[in-house]
């Protein structure tokens, strides 16, 4: 079966740092993999997504993410972080059947200052 | 243009009893998901309608769950008998037709259910 996992439930970075968030996946054929943010009281914003081609993929709000089917994971990133990036960040693929989001657990972004 | 729209935003409802969800989805956008996200959680998949008809529904937990959306725009799900466990925040999401990872599914704020 398909799943995703976010093995950071938390994670702090100081404003202006680099951030990393990993993202690994579990699917038998090429996968979809989307990346999500959400703020509170907002619904969930799409960052960036994946279907194919190149590996490192570009989103909005300066993230990045790069696919590497060899580690099954899809990591986003961004060179510098900003206080207003402190949110859940969700990672999902599509399933199989071409509909519905798998999505991980999430991993919390704060930013210190 | 509009987002997705969900009402009401919060629900407090006794255990037992019976809500009612809505959705309003972007407008033109005939694929229209439901998902729910408990707490500490990322979101988990119900059911997802193609125009007027559910075209999966293996998320749905079990029986007392129903969604209907007739005139292929505005969806409700509804929840029988509702127990304690169903306390969640339920998200609505739209997209152009179905995804095939091609369309992008837009998300509504969600309606925050508590069952005491």
């Amino acid at each position: 079966a398909q799943s995703v996992t976010q093995p950071d439930i938390h994670i702090t970075v100081s404003e202006g740092a680099s951030l990393e968030l990993r993202c690994n996946y579990s699917y038998g054929a090429t996968p979809y993999l989307f990346w999500y943010v959400q703020s509170p009281g907002q619904g969930l914003q799409l960052l960036l997504k994946y279907f194919s081609g190149d590996t490192l993929v570009q989103g909005i709000k300066g993230f990045e993410a790069e696919f590497k089917r060899s580690q099954s994971s899809f990591n986003l990133r961004k060179p510098s972080v900003h206080w207003s990036d402190a949110a859940e960040y969700f990672c999902a693929v599509e399933d199989q059947a071409g509909t519905a989001l798998i999505f991980g657990k999430g991993t919390t972004l704060s930013v210190s200052s | 243009g509009a987002g997705v729209s969900q009402t009401p935003s919060n629900k407090v409802t006794e255990k037992g009893k019976y809500v009612e969800l809505r959705c309003d989805p972007i407008s033109g956008h005939t694929a229209l998901y439901w998902y729910r996200q408990s707490l500490g959680q990322g979101p988990e998949f119900l059911i997802y309608f193609q125009g007027t008809g559910a075209a999966d529904d293996s998320g749905l937990p079990n029986d007392r769950f129903f969604a209907v959306r007739p005139e292929g725009s505005v969806s409700t799900l509804k929840i029988q008998r509702t127990e304690r466990g169903d306390s969640a925040v339920y998200l609505c999401a739209s997209s152009l037709e179905a995804s095939g990872g091609l369309n992008e599914q837009f998300f509504g704020p969600g309606t925050r259910l508590t069952v005491l």
